[in-house]
C-alpha cells in the first residue's frame, strides 16, 4: 500500500527567511508525485508534478525535487501570501487496481509572518 | 522538441497481477508509437507497433493476449502486461515518430522514452 509521510507537520518562518518541506514516499512503483496547494476551507491548488528521479520543477518561490524516496518542496525568500498547508500526493502503481488513486500526506502547515 | 515521456520508470509487482505502461509524446502528434522489450545484456526487441485508432501489430512469438495495447490518440499508447510471471520481468521501451515527416514509416527516426524497468515477484 502506498505511503506518504509529510515532515514538519508545522512550521513557521520570517518573511525572506527560506526553508524546505519534506515528503517521503513508499510506493510499488511511481507513477507521478504531486505538490498542491491548500488555503483554508479551499481545495487543492495544483502546483508541479514530478515524473522520475532527480526532476526539479520551479514556480515562483518554490521549487520541487524528487528522488527515488522523497521529495522535497523548497521556499526561497517566502512572503505572507505563501502561507498555506502544501500536500504531497503519489499516485503508485495498482497492480491490478486502479491506476489513478491519489495517496496524500497530512500536509505541512506553513506560516509566513511579516 | 520530439520528447517522448514513459511512465512508470519502475515498478514491482507481485505474480498474477497486471501492469499497464504509458507512452506520451509531450510536443507532437505520433501516429505511431513502437513498443521493445530488452532483457539484460540483450538489444531491444520490438514487440509490437502501434498505430492510433486501430489494432497493433504484433511480432512473432509475442502474445497479443498478455500484452494489450491501446492507442487511443496521438498522443497515448499504453502497454498492459496481463497476468504477469517473473518470466515477465524486463525493460520495456516504447518509442515515437511524428506525423508529417518528410520519409516514410522506415526513414523517420524514432523518438525514445526512458524505458520502464518491470519486475514480476
Amino acid at each position: 500500500e502506498d505511503q506518504v509521510t509529510q515532515s514538519p507537520e508545522a512550521l513557521r518562518l520570517q518573511e525572506g527567511e527560506s526553508s524546505s518541506l519534506n515528503c517521503s514516499y513508499t510506493v510499488s512503483g511511481l507513477r507521478g508525485l504531486f505538490w498542491y496547494r491548500q488555503d483554508p476551507g479551499k481545495g487543492p491548488e495544483f502546483l508541479f508534478t514530478l515524473y522520475s528521479a532527480g526532476e526539479e520543477k520551479e514556480k515562483e518561490r518554490l521549487k520541487a525535487t524528487l528522488t527515488k524516496k522523497e521529495s522535497f518542496l523548497h521556499i526561497t525568500a517566502p512572503k505572507p501570501e505563501d502561507s498555506a498547508t502544501y500536500l504531497c500526493a503519489v499516485q503508485g502503481i495498482s497492480c491490478g487496481g486502479s491506476n489513478y488513486k491519489l495517496t496524500f500526506g497530512k500536509g505541512t502547515l506553513l506560516t509566513v509572518n511579516p | 522538441g520530439a520528447v517522448v515521456s514513459q511512465h512508470p520508470s519502475w515498478v514491482i509487482c507481485k505474480s498474477g497481477t497486471s501492469v499497464k505502461i504509458e507512452c506520451r509524446s509531450l510536443d507532437f502528434q505520433a501516429t505511431t508509437m513502437f513498443w521493445y522489450r530488452q532483457f539484460p545484456k540483450q538489444s531491444l526487441m520490438l514487440m509490437a507497433t502501434s498505430n492510433e485508432g486501430s489494432k497493433a501489430t504484433y511480432e512473432q512469438g509475442v502474445e497479443k493476449d498478455k500484452f494489450l495495447i491501446n492507442h487511443a490518440s496521438l498522443t497515448l499508447s499504453t502497454l498492459t502486461v496481463t497476468s504477469a510471471h517473473p518470466e515477465d520481468s524486463s525493460f520495456y521501451i516504447c518509442s515515437a515518430i511524428t506525423v508529417g515527416g518528410t520519409g516514410g514509416l522506415f526513414n523517420q527516426p524514432q523518438h525514445f522514452g526512458d524505458g520502464t524497468r518491470l519486475s514480476i515477484l
